[in-house]
């Protein structure tokens, strides 16, 4: 299995710009995960889902940042408009939701709002 | 509610000596508790868990962590440092009825030639 697979890597855009992230998880497992990682804030949760639906989305900064999940194999993450303080890494996760099982991470998407 | 703390931003040994990550938890309930790492520019990987049975939990890369429900800690040890081994690591916490995994701030490990 190829694991999480994120794109971009890197993503350098304008402010005001709208920027689009994509995940694909692993394929049979049901539950996807959003993070964001900063120095000052660490890993913060944004919103997951669990056989495609949002169960949770309190983590989500504010109204410019919504996320999609349109079937098992694809999920998107959307900034619209981006600033300067959403520059950060943003890591996909997916995991199997039967039992307690470990979230398996992509290698994240290094967003930079210049 | 669930929380995590991790002892230390920063922790730095020597090359050979012998590694110590503290994580201490809150919990309502017996948790499941995880230790991840991540190496620079990479995502986090798991090194370790505990959901049952033997406290004493033995991962990849040497390490391993003992549960203690009377400290409510799970400690990441490791006897021998390896320039490898610099990353950071996160200790994480999840309830049986709720998956949603709650992380410790992190720590960085620093080896020292």
């Amino acid at each position: 299995d190829a694991g999480v697979i994120q794109s971009p890597r890197h993503e350098v855009t304008e402010m005001g710009q709208e920027v689009t992230l994509r995940c694909k998880p692993i394929s049979g497992h049901n539950s996807l995960f959003w993070y964001r990682q900063t120095m000052m804030r660490g890993l913060e949760l944004l919103i997951y889902f669990n056989n495609n639906v949002p169960i949770d989305d309190s983590g989500m900064p504010e109204d410019r940042f919504s996320a999609k999940m349109p079937n098992a194999s694809f999920s998107t993450l959307k900034i619209q408009p981006s600033e300067p303080r959403d520059s950060a890494v943003y890591f996909c996760a997916s995991s199997i939701r039967t039992g307690v099982t470990e979230a398996f991470f992509g290698q994240g998407t290094r967003l930079t709002v210049v | 509610a669930q929380s995590v703390t991790q002892l230390g931003s920063h922790v730095s040994v020597s090359e050979g000596a012998l590694v110590l990550l503290r994580c201490n938890y809150s919990s309502s309930v017996p948790p499941y508790l995880f230790w991840y790492v991540q190496y620079p520019n990479q995502g986090l990987q798991l090194l370790l868990k505990y959901t049952t049975g033997a406290t004493l939990v033995k991962g990849i890369n040497g390490f391993e962590a003992e549960f203690k429900k009377s400290e409510t800690s799970f400690h990441l040890t490791k006897p021998s440092a390896h320039m490898s081994d610099a990353a950071e690591y996160f200790c994480a916490v999840s309830e049986d009825s709720n998956y949603q995994l709650i992380w410790g701030a992190g720590t960085k490990l620093i080896i020292k030639p």
